[in-house]
């Protein structure tokens, strides 16, 4: 069925430093695929997107590449702060009509000062 | 902060009651998704409002209902508790015309039951 997962559950970087965060998926249908942060007590908020026709996109300070061949996803985080201490979770959907969102399990990413 | 409210932030119902969340969309955003998203797990997909109609669901009973009024406001209504729907119940609002993945998600509702 379809799954969107993470191979590390935390990582720990160094304040300043530059942060991946990794993330397979494994429905070659999806349009998009979004990447979302969770602070405690909040819910998900949205960084960037990719369209299942592009390679990367860069936000301010994000980064998310996009390789289909491998099925994989990746969001890159420059200058990592302690603001950015959270869990990330990537997520793929399906257009078919309506926005399904179909999220992973989240990688907590811990910014040590 | 996105501009999506949810009410209440927190819950307490017993098994077999029913409950009722509340969340109001961002300015301008008439689609409005919700999700419920288990300790620990990432948001599950219930089902997605559009124009005050049901525009797609995901894998959950029937006793999961919805409504979205006029001014694009929406409400969950849950029937026969179960101890498995503790959760948080999260709301999500977007522009129909936006890229797919651009929601904006209210704070949520704890809902615990007991």
């Amino acid at each position: 069925g379809e799954s969107v997962g993470l191979h590390l559950p935390t990582l720990s970087v160094q304040e300043g430093d530059n942060s991946i965060i990794n993330c397979a998926y494994s429905n070659s249908a999806s349009d998009y695929f979004i990447w979302y942060k969770q602070e405690s007590g909040k819910g998900p908020q949205f960084i960037i997107d990719i369209r299942s026709n592009m390679d990367k996109r860069q936000g301010q300070r994000v980064t998310v590449l996009l390789n289909k061949t491998v099925k994989h996803l990746s969001l890159q985080i420059a200058a990592t702060q302690p603001g950015d201490s959270a869990v990330y979770f990537c997520a793929e959907a399906d257009s078919g009509g309506y926005q399904k969102v179909t999220f992973g399990t989240g990688t907590k990413l811990q910014v040590i000062p | 902060e996105t501009g999506v409210t949810q009410s209440p932030t927190h819950l307490i119902k017993t098994r077999g009651q029913q409950v009722t969340l509340r969340c109001s969309s961002q300015s301008g955003h008439n689609t409005v998704s919700w999700y419920q998203q288990a300790l620990g797990q990432g948001p599950q997909f219930i089902f997605q409002y559009y124009r005050e109609e049901e525009n797609g669901r995901g894998n959950f009973p029937p006793r999961f209902s919805g409504l979205q009024f006029p001014n694009y406001s929406s409400e969950l209504n849950v029937n026969a508790l179960e101890l498995d729907d503790s959760a948080l119940y999260l709301c999500a609002s977007s522009p129909r015309l936006a890229p797919t993945g651009e929601q904006y998600f209210g704070p949520g509702t704890r809902l615990t039951v007991t």
